[in-house]
């Protein structure tokens, strides 16, 4: 069965500090896609990055970035210099490609204090 | 502008009423989903339908139905049989690849 599991529920930083967000999944299937989502105050999911599993290159976007490792069975997401803007609720997310639905984890509620 | 739209943002409900929630998208995706969220537990899948007039439950189905009568709608009803109506509700079309969601609906209901 699909699982993902975010243990930080909750983490505070200062502004421009760095925080990694971790992320843990299982599957059974080998072509499965992982995802992390945003989801600011206003409440709708923002869209960061979509991983497939034969792709374990890790991803740099501006100051985001993503650690993929299918030995760990993880997907974790840093963001560096943290933004008072960076404040939100961010979900790692599973789906495999037999299955039509996608399943989020619990998210991490990430406080960025000035 | 393609995409998806709920109404309304803010819905208050008596206990024991049913309501509908609204969801569009213009994105001309087969499948929709509706999600709904509640603090600390992440998103959870109630209903999705990857066609027309079909489908499926997902691990929070009890006390909800929907339809899908055309493509572009996919509206769901929280009934009086849902124990805990208040809560935070996401619709989303696409597929395993991705998803696109709308803006959220909060229900209230006391």
């Amino acid at each position: 069965a699909q699982k993902v599991t975010q243990a930080q529920t909750e983490i505070s930083v200062v502004e421009k500090e760095d925080v990694t967000l971790d992320c843990v999944y299982e599957t059974r299937d080998t072509t499965y896609y992982l995802f992390w989502y945003k989801q600011p105050p206003s409440g709708e999911l923002v869209f960061l990055i979509r991983r497939n599993s034969f792709d374990e290159q890790n991803e740099i976007s501006g100051r985001y970035s993503w650690n993929f490792q299918k030995s760990t069975s993880s997907f974790n997401f840093t963001i560096t210099a943290s933004q008072v803007v960076d404040s939100a609720v961010y979900f790692c997310a599973l789906s495999e490609a037999r299955d039509d639905k996608i399943i989020f984890g619990k998210g991490t509620r990430l406080h960025i204090l000035p | 502008d393609g995409g998806i739209t709920q109404s309304p943002k803010y819905l208050f409900r008596k206990e024991g009423q049913n309501v509908t929630l609204s969801c569009e998208q213009n994105l001309n995706h087969d499948a929709m989903y509706w999600y709904r969220q509640d603090p600390g537990q992440g998103l959870r899948l109630i209903y999705y339908s990857q066609i027309v007039n079909d489908f499926q439950k997902g691990d929070i189905a009890e006390g909800y139905s929907v339809s899908r009568e055309k493509k572009e709608s996919f509206p769901l009803t929280v009934t009086s049989a849902q124990k805990n109506p208040t809560a935070f509700y996401l619709c989303a079309s696409g597929s395993y690849y991705e998803q696109y969601f709308g803006p959220g609906t909060r229900l209230t209901v006391t």
